[in-house]
């Protein structure tokens, strides 16, 4: 059985950092690769960044970059996001989402996704 | 990288049909078939629903269908139920490095 667990809801001021994890079962972890995909309240899907585990490589939005910092943790089949200078704007849900990945063989879609953690950003 | 245009909502009786675009550029929808479409209920995660412009995961209904015409792509619900209302997404993945990109959402509405 497939699950991706996030860590609990965040609530912090402009300016700090935020770390988010997405444990990981049901499957073999270097098989996939992860994303991080955020909405703002009542708004749409916006992908942050991704890593592929089996290679260590992340890759992150242009909107993003600079700020976030995507890790993962082979042995406890965990990956992390780090958001920093955070402002109002950065409030949103943050889901962790899966596809599967191969040498040559990858898929570019999401098969399961976490349950999302609500980052409040507020003074 | 801008977000796919989709529009912000379609409504249906049940039983009818309905069609969802999803508008992109050549370095997104149209230039690989890896568009995929999520389904959002209220307050839950998205749920895939067709990958690769037309593919089901198992499990899905086929009612669902998904198409793509150079630039735009298309999701279809027949047999619309009052189930299939919830929040539509379409993604693609990117030639740019802004690797995916999700549409604007569309709130289908079963009247």
């Amino acid at each position: 059985q497939v699950q991706l667990v996030q860590s609990g809801a965040e609530v912090k001021k402009p300016g700090s950092s935020v770390k988010v994890s997405c444990k990981t079962s049901g499957g073999t972890f270097t098989s996939f690769a992860f994303s991080w995909v955020r909405q703002a309240p009542g708004q749409g899907l916006e992908w942050v960044g991704g890593i592929i585990p089996m290679v260590g490589t992340a890759a992150y939005a242009q909107k993003s970059e600079g700020r976030v910092t995507i890790t993962a943790d082979e042995y406890t089949s965990t990956v992390y996001m780090e958001l920093s200078s955070l402002i109002p704007e950065d409030t949103a849900l943050y889901y962790c989402a899966r596809r599967y990945w191969d040498w040559g063989q990858s898929k570019y879609h999401f098969d399961y996704w976490g349950q999302g953690t609500l980052v409040t950003v507020s003074s | 990288q801008s977000a796919l245009t989709q529009p912000a909502s379609v409504s249906g009786s049940p039983g009818q049909s309905i069609t969802i675009s999803c508008a992109g550029t050549h370095s997104d929808v149209g230039a690989y078939d890896y568009v995929s479409w999520y389904q959002q209920l209220p307050g839950k995660a998205p749920k895939l629903l067709i990958f690769d412009v037309t593919d089901r995961p198992s499990g899905v209904s086929d009612r669902f269908s998904g198409s793509k015409s150079g630039n735009t792509a298309s999701l279809t619900i027949s047999g619309l139920q009052a189930e299939d209302e919830a929040d539509y997404y379409c993604s693609s993945y990117t030639s740019t490095s802004t690797l995916y990109v999700f549409g604007t959402g569309t709130k289908v509405t079963v009247l």
